[in-house]
Parts: C-alpha cells; structure tokens; sequence
C-alpha cells in the first residue's frame, strides 16, 4: 500500500472549516483514499472515502487532486466534538489491508 | 444494532500469565480485525480473518500471540505468556464484504496492562 504524508498537527476554530491535506504521492491507479479518525480513547472511526472523484457524505468532503497525488479532508464547521487524530491511508478496495500511520491531531478551539 | 463488542474493557495481569480478549463482531459482517495501539507504535494491524478463516497473520508479533474465530460471531486474541511490553489498547473491528472492505466498525478496545 502507498505511504501518506499528514502534518503532525492542526489548530481549527470553533464553527470554521478544518482542512486537513494528506499527501500520497506514489498512489496507484486501484487504491482509493480512505479517512478515519480517532476520538481520545476511542477506536478509529471510518469518515469517507474515494477513488479520484470528489466525495461528500453528512460527516466531511473529500477533495482528491486531478493527479491524485493528494487529498484534502474538509470539515465544514468544525465543532469541539471534532478534536481527535485524522488518519489518512490508501488501499485498494479489495483485500487490502488498513495501515495506519501517524495522522494528523486536530484540535478545535473555541 | 450494538456495533463491535469487546470484552474485557480493562485487563490486568501480571508477567507470564495467559491473557484471553474477545470480540463479537457486527452481524452479518464477513471481515474481522484485530489491531494494537501504543504511543510508540501507533496502530498496528495484528491479524484479519474473512469468513472466519485467518487472511494475514504477518502482523503478529511473535509466537506468544494466537488469534482464533470458531464462528462468524466470536473471536478471541490470546497471549501467552504475557509481558510488560505486551502493554497496550487492542482494537478489534469487523467490516461487511459487499466487493471490497470499503468501512471498518471498530470496537471500544481492551486496555491491557501487563505488570
């Protein structure tokens, strides 16, 4: 699986968008991007996902460059709620596995 | 639907015992995962399973660890002996199959500390 490249962490205030960038500069043509994230002593939580098309889903927009070279996780209005470690990974759809590595640590302050 | 189950919530043992963690995946869900968590680390995937048959086991660290799934509702993750380095937050997660392993649910965990 291709290797992610995330800043090791992020300030975002209350009510305004957190964009958090991932770089995955040797992704190949069947791995799609894939968020999770991880509240303080909880487990990972899936967010959204996609292969080289823009995504959106109730929780974030997913914004993939043309080249596929990096992305960009958007959190529209962050919240206090959405204070937790951004993992960014790519895999293939079928039988890859999740590998994490060090994500991002957002913080949202009021 | 109650998500990933895992049980204990928090282990404590000392050095050389047998340690026993159990998951009760989602149903329906063919895919299950067991990771592990440490600040030095970060999250390491142990073992996966697909139709209760072990996929990958290249994460395991070591012999002392074993992981089994006798039904598509059960699987345990045992370490035996056990040791301090053993210290850890295990996750495990199940995924449904419908083409590919799009969304894993992941469980609360099992705090283990090993003394």
């Amino acid at each position: 699986d291709a290797k992610t490249t995330q800043p090791p962490s992020m300030d975002c205030a209350e009510g305004r968008a957190a964009n958090l960038p991932c770089n995955h500069s040797t992704i190949s043509g069947n791995e799609y991007v894939y968020w999770y994230r991880q509240i303080h002593s909880q487990g990972p939580q899936y967010i959204i996902h996609g292969l080289k098309n823009n995504e959106t889903n109730e929780m974030a927009s997913l914004i993939i460059t043309e080249d596929r070279k990096s992305s960009t996780l958007i959190l529209p209005h962050a919240t206090l709620r959405d204070t937790a470690v951004y993992y960014c990974i790519v895999r293939i759809l079928q039988g890859g596995k999740l590998i994490f590595g060090q994500g991002t640590e957002l913080s949202v302050k009021p | 639907d109650a998500g990933v189950i895992q049980s204990p919530r928090h282990e404590v043992t000392e050095m050389g015992q047998e340690v026993t963690l159990r998951c009760k995946p989602i149903s329906g869900h063919n895919s299950l995962f067991w990771y592990r968590q440490t600040m030095m680390r970060g999250l390491e995937l142990l073992i996966y399973f697909n139709n209760n048959v072990p996929i990958d086991d290249s994460g395991m660290p070591e012999d002392r660890f074993s992981a089994k799934m006798p039904n598509a509702s059960f699987s345990t993750l045992k370490i035996q002996p056990s040791e301090p380095r053993d210290s850890a937050v295990y996750f495990c997660a199940s995924s449904p199959q419908t083409g590919g392993y799009e969304k894993l649910f992941f469980g609360s965990g099992t705090q283990l500390s090993v003394l």
